[in-house]
């Protein structure tokens, strides 16, 4: 039912492990975005693409690497992470700049 | 101080009952105003957004205080699928991603 799709829905990877999560959304947006969701805190932009640009790299470690290859399909490449890092990771689209956020169900990830 | 405040609770409240959850935000330049709901291991989906006269959707009620940065909802006769986290959302305006987010106020409606 939801027009943004995340794959995989929960991952559990090791410290020196390269994995890549996925996000597609069916809307037609131009704008895409990386949310980081952890216990007890805000949601955390990470990254923003719009129109297949990124526009927006908020400070993030460079083990979170994203792409953009089109305007619906978004990725986020993971090397080398911290049990930190462990969270939900929530991919967005938006059609421009009015607020509302399509979010999709989310990667679980676990760092071990 | 962090951009969007919110009380987490919990809060426990029967069906039926009216309740109500604040949030109050740092930037004077805010332009923008939400509350979106998130169900338990679920993505936050838009509530709807908050004007600055108020504005009513069904059983929710939004209100705006710019003088006071504050921004209120307002559930009247609570269900039980009214259980959530609501999140308290913030834009300043046109730059695309800006949405700041508060921790959300966790709401359970029991019978």
């Amino acid at each position: 039912e939801t027009g943004v799709t995340q794959t995989p829905r929960h991952l559990v990877m090791g410290m020196t492990n390269k994995k890549s999560l996925k996000c597609e959304q069916h809307l037609g947006h131009n704008a895409m975005y990386w949310y980081k969701q952890s216990a007890k805190k805000p949601l955390e932009l990470m990254f923003v693409y719009s129109l297949e640009e990124r526009v927006e790299n908020n400070s993030v470690p460079s083990r979170f690497s994203p792409e953009c290859p089109n305007s619906s399909h978004l990725f986020l490449h993971l090397h080398t992470l911290q049990p930190e890092d462990s969270a939900l990771y929530l991919c967005a689209s938006s059609q421009d700049s009015t607020g509302r956020r399509y979010f999709g169900a989310g990667t679980r990830l676990s760092v071990l | 101080r962090k951009e969007v405040e919110q009380d987490p609770g919990p809060f426990n409240v029967p069906e039926g009952a009216t309740v109500a959850f604040n949030c109050t935000y740092s930037n004077s330049a805010s332009q923008s105003f939400f509350w979106y709901r998130q169900d338990c291991r679920k993505e936050p989906k838009l509530l709807m957004s908050v004007y600055s006269s108020g504005n009513e959707d069904g059983r929710f009620t939004a209100q705006l205080n710019r003088a006071s940065q504050y921004i209120s909802l307002l559930i009247r006769d609570s269900k039980l699928s009214d259980s959530a986290t609501y999140l308290c959302v913030v834009s300043r305006g046109s730059t695309l991603g800006r949405l700041y987010f508060g921790r959300g106020t966790q709401l359970t409606v029991w019978p």
